[in-house]
């Protein structure tokens, strides 16, 4: 089973707002990720857990809060968000190796955010 | 700093046409290189991957080898279906000791007309 399940597919969200987004994979990897991508782009990194601690944040603003409250769940929680923050949201994982290198990223579908 | 580029679409074929889509890289060390495919509307998916050069990546009839002498890594199918239709990502992957961090290309979109 290679899936990574994400929740909500589809987020409509005022700028005054709270939300979160959900990613769940129960394949034991211990790296999870967050991208966000706009159409026709690639995906754009946004922060890296690696068992369970933040360990890249790609100076992310503060308005967009990551969470790995255990090995198989990644939340990312929404405030006060813009207009230009809607996108494709993307959440992936993969092993991490013993010598620390990491193995091939498995995304899940996305959450199709647009913010109002 | 690394990087990777590939062939501006949109690339349009014929059914069972013969596919290339041009991928070059720009890395210090010895990446590891992957084609991830995204069909409208969903997210990646992992097509195939290369660790070391000289490696050949294949996977539904797409096939890639790793170059490290023209540092490219060139998608190829040797006859395109209208469900091949979709935006391809070449991508390397940069090492590091918490986690491995993906650098794409621009995409490359196909579209496969019956």
């Amino acid at each position: 089973d290679t899936e990574v399940t994400q929740t909500p597919k589809h987020l409509v969200m005022g700028m005054t707002n709270k939300k979160s987004l959900k990613c769940e994979q129960h394949m034991g990897h211990r790296a999870m990720y967050w991208y966000k991508q706009k159409a026709k782009k690639p995906p754009e990194l946004m922060f890296v857990y690696s068992y369970e601690k933040l360990s890249i944040n790609e100076s992310v603003p503060s308005r967009f809060s990551p969470e790995c409250p255990n090995s198989s769940l990644l939340n990312l929680h929404l405030h006060a968000l813009q207009p230009e923050d809607s996108a494709l949201y993307l959440c992936a994982s993969s092993q991490v190796g013993t010598s620390g290198s990491s193995y091939e990223q498995y995304f899940g579908p996305g959450t199709r955010l647009t913010v109002t | 700093g690394d990087s990777v580029t590939q062939m501006e679409g949109p690339v349009t074929l014929s059914e069972e046409a013969f596919l290339t889509i041009n991928c070059t890289y720009t890395a210090t060390g010895y990446p590891s290189l992957f084609w991830y495919v995204q069909y409208p509307g969903e997210g990646l998916q992992l097509l195939l991957k290369a660790t070391k050069a000289d490696d050949k990546g294949s996977n539904k009839g797409f096939e890639a080898t790793y170059r490290k002498e023209t540092t490219s890594f060139h998608l190829e199918k040797g006859s395109v279906q209208v469900s091949d239709s979709a935006v391809y990502f070449c991508a390397l992957r940069k090492v590091y000791n918490q986690g491995g961090k993906l650098i794409f290309g621009q995409g490359t979109e196909l579209s496969v007309k019956p």
